[in-house]
């Protein structure tokens, strides 16, 4: 099993749609989450950190359940700029060699369409 | 002026053909990583390093080796390149801690013959 797995897609979405993305990870040990934003070609950029109680930037909201080992992604109200493969990343962060290593995702891929 | 910078940006390459890509940052921090991205299979970690005199290799290091120059430079190298390291190639530096973010470099496209 991967240590992090996305839905690869593509989603096709038109503009203002709501759409949500789904994150699973397997080391119950992991300590941090993110989501990064990647446009074609270009290098990773991070949207944003994932906190246990759920947090929200303008139109995105990211979510974790610890439980279940599952982050989520909702994005609101659509834009032909979100358009991009978002990675969902993790951070093991406990002792030794592990602190500090990120484990990406293979990305999901957005487009948004007028 | 950019954060993190690689070099060459674009690299076409031969079979057998010793390379270096080289990334240089100037936010200051101690942690560095070398990754690959394929299509299908995400951002891979080679190396990374936490500080000067640290070393790691990370879950993909067969065919590479890493030099960590000062604090701001970490190159990578391909010893004997071979056609299945044609990839996207991404430097990114850290600071410490769990949850600090990774900022990448433009990346290097680096295609082996």
């Amino acid at each position: 099993r991967k240590e992090v797995e996305q839905d690869p897609g593509p989603f096709n979405v038109p503009e203002g749609a709501t759409v949500a993305f789904n994150c699973t990870y397997s080391n119950s040990a992991s300590q941090s989450f993110f989501w990064y934003r990647q446009d074609c070609r270009k290098e990773p950029k991070l949207l944003m950190s994932v906190y246990s109680s759920g947090n929200e930037d303008g139109r995105f909201t990211a979510q974790l359940n610890r439980a279940s080992q599952y982050i989520s992604l909702l994005i609101r109200d659509s834009k032909l700029s979100d358009s991009a493969t978002y990675l969902c990343v993790v951070n093991i962060g406990y002792g030794g060699t592990s602190y500090g290593k990120l484990t990406f995702g293979q990305g999901t891929i957005l487009t948004v369409h007028p | 002026d950019a954060d993190v910078t690689q070099t060459p940006r674009n690299r076409i390459t031969k079979t057998g053909k010793r390379i270096m890509l080289e990334c240089s940052q100037t936010k200051g921090h101690d942690r560095m990583y070398w990754y690959r991205q394929d299509p299908g299979l995400g951002l891979r970690l080679i190396y990374y390093s936490f500080d000067v005199k640290d070393i790691n290799k990370g879950e993909i290091s067969d065919g590479y080796s890493v030099s960590r120059q000062a604090q701001a430079k970490f190159s990578l190298s391909l010893e004997s390149a071979i056609p299945n390291q044609t990839a996207l190639y991404f430097c990114a530096t850290s600071g410490s801690g769990i949850g600090y973010e990774q900022f990448f470099g433009p990346g290097t496209r680096l295609t082996v013959l």
